[in-house]
């Protein structure tokens, strides 16, 4: 079975340019995470899907981060315009989704995105 | 508040050596916990959770609600234990993860 999925691998741009990541989760897995790992410390959720609609994005820098899943499958993430601090590791993650908004399911994590910004 | 702790960034011990992981935790309700595992050039995979109380590749953790403490454990410690180390906690009703800041583990020949 294939795992998640993203890309690019790498990406480095400067200071108020704007940058997408992608994301496939696992062929039927209904939740999907972004996460942000800053070097040195552990991740943190930027935002979760429940198919295609929002859960939590509690945490999400809503004034220059946004985050779909059209379709309920794949997902992007976008940084517009991206500041010094947002260099990090993107990470995204699915689960099965089996049980809504309770607990419970294991979470496979992608290789993630390493981003720097100049 | 939910917050999870682990006091040690860096863990050095020799192969063959007992090995302890620290994680304290903060959270009002009965959360669920887990241990996470990143090897060289691996992705974040799940090491063990404290509800399935079983041991992985030699690995223990309890749950000890009292001192809210997590600290996974391992007796003799084996070359391909090294490692990042993340605790990780499940509020109650909720999917998501909240992280610790993680702990290198390097097992010295």
């Amino acid at each position: 079975e294939a795992g998640v999925a993203q890309s690019p691998r790498y990406k480095i741009i400067e200071k108020r340019q704007s940058v997408a990541f992608w994301c496939n989760p696992i062929s039927g897995h209904a939740t999907l995470y972004w996460y942000q790992q800053i070097l040195g410390q552990g991740p943190k959720l930027l935002i979760q899907f429940q198919n295609n609609g929002v859960v939590d994005d509690s945490q999400l820098p809503k004034d220059r981060f946004s985050a779909e899943r059209l379709k309920g499958v794949d997902s992007t993430l976008k940084i517009q315009p991206a500041k010094l601090e947002d260099s990090a590791v993107y990470l995204c993650a699915s689960s099965l989704g089996l049980r809504g908004t309770g607990g419970g399911e294991t979470q496979y994590f992608g290789p993630g995105t390493r981003l720097l910004v100049l | 508040a939910q917050r999870v702790t682990q006091p040690e960034k860096l863990l050095s011990v020799f192969k063959g050596a007992p090995v302890e992981l620290k994680c304290n935790y903060s959270y009002s309700g009965s959360p669920e916990l887990f241990w996470y595992v990143q090897y060289s050039r691996q992705r974040l995979q799940l090491l063990l959770r404290h509800i399935s109380r079983e041991s992985i590749k030699g690995f223990t953790a309890d749950l000890n609600k009292g001192e809210t403490s997590f600290h996974l454990k391992k007796p003799f410690a084996q070359e391909e234990d090294s490692a990042m180390y993340y605790c990780a906690l499940r509020p109650r009703g909720a999917q998501k993860l909240v992280f610790g800041q993680g702990t290198r583990l390097t097992i010295n020949p």
